[in-house]
This record gives structure tokens, sequence and C-alpha cells, in this order.
């Protein structure tokens, strides 16, 4: 994706936590997003959070928020086999209208 | 309510062909965007259409169009097909689209050009 940065891969442990990274570029992203996409699926969101926010929690998953520094976090507490995805971050941009940019995602491994 | 459907599922065309796909978005939303996802790019905005207007475009060539109809379903349509327009082709719909609409990913349709 175009200015929305992410590792590629990340392998834990079950039971582990993971914590998967973004970095984005456009001081004008609103919102943030997370989404899942499992083999032969479409992209499911999964959260997301505003830009005047620096955390939200949504039962396993935490959102953390760094706007100085343009970074973005997901944490997945208690990592199970069914989390094995990739985790795509994406920014809602102004760009006349809006349209938003996604990472090129990450690749979660979990090892039981 | 029913999700965000695409058909068809699965395509194989051959290069120079031209090819058309379809998306239904949730009942009651109104903003269908449509993304490229190839493993090398990941995935690319299209463009996003709003009560049948195109108000959003990304940087593709004009041999991709797309249209918008009253009733919010949506087409894209690809033509002079090429090897590199192989690529999942996903359908997003939301309310209204606007920074912050959620949006609700079709399954995709699985392009292949021969």
């Amino acid at each position: 994706g175009e200015d929305v940065e992410q590792s590629l891969f990340l392998s834990v442990r079950e039971g582990d936590s993971s914590v998967i990274n973004c970095t984005y570029t456009d001081s004008s992203s609103t919102y943030l997003y997370w989404y899942k996409q499992e083999p032969g699926a479409g992209l499911q969101l999964l959260t997301y959070i505003f830009s005047n926010m620096d955390m939200k929690q949504d039962q396993r998953l935490t959102v953390l928020l760094n706007k100085k520094d343009k970074h973005l976090s997901l944490r997945i507490a208690d990592t199970q086999t069914g989390d094995s995805a990739i985790y795509f971050c994406a920014e809602s941009r102004r760009t006349g209208g809006f349209k938003t940019i996604f990472g090129a995602g990450t690749r979660l491994f979990v090892k039981a | 309510k029913a999700g965000v459907t695409q058909t068809p599922r699965y395509l194989i065309k051959t290069r120079g062909q031209q090819v058309t796909l379809s998306c239904s978005p949730i009942s009651g939303h109104r903003s269908v965007s449509w993304y490229q996802q190839t493993p090398g790019q990941g995935l690319q905005f299209l463009f996003e259409y709003f009560s049948e207007t195109q108000r959003n475009k990304g940087n593709f060539p004009g041999r991709f169009s797309g249209r918008q109809f009253s009733n919010s379903r949506s087409e894209m349509n690809v033509s002079t097909l090429e090897l590199g327009d192989s690529a999942l082709y996903l359908c997003a719909s939301s309310l209204d689209g606007g920074a912050g609409g959620k949006q609700f990913f079709g399954p995709g349709t699985r392009l292949t050009v021969l």
C-alpha cells in the first residue's frame, strides 16, 4: 500500500500476546482500521480507532495510537490458532473525498 | 442482514478480452468501493461510488471503469485484459463512505487472465 507500512510476518506461540505494528504518513487521516483476512476470504473489520484517541480495547484486542509518531499497533491477547491470518492496517485519508489506504498486511502464524 | 455479495467468485479470461464483475452491497449502504489485491502490490484502491456517482478514484488506467445503479449495486469493468490484471477483486460497502465509514468486504472475485 502507499505510505502505510507493516512488517510482513509475525510468529507467536498459542497463548502468548501478539503485537502487530503499523506506521502511516498522512496527518489528515481521521480513522485507522485493522482488518483480518483468512485464506480465500474477503477482509473482516476487526476494530478501528478515531485519530483523537490513544487507545481502544475490545475484548482480546487492544489498539494503541501514537499520533505524533504516526504509529498504530494491534495487540491480540491470548493468541489462538484461529487468529492465524493476514492483518491489514488501513487509514481513511481525506483527498477530496475519502479513500482508504491499506498496508501490505502482516501474516500472523500461531504455533500450537 | 445479508452481507456483501460478489459475482462471479472465479473467472478465467484470456488477454484482450473484457470482463464485468458485480457487487451487491449490504442493504441500505450507499457507498461501494473496489480494490485490487495482488501478492506483489497488496490492496490497491480502484474507485468508490456513492449514489451512482464516482466520488473517488485510484491510480489505475482507463481500462478499469465502474458504475453504480440506483439500487446501489455496482459493476466493475476491465477492458483489453492484460496478464497483470490477474488478481482478487474486492468490493466493500459502507453506509456513506466517508471517513469513519466502516467498510464491509465481500469475498472477492478471483480473476485469472491467461
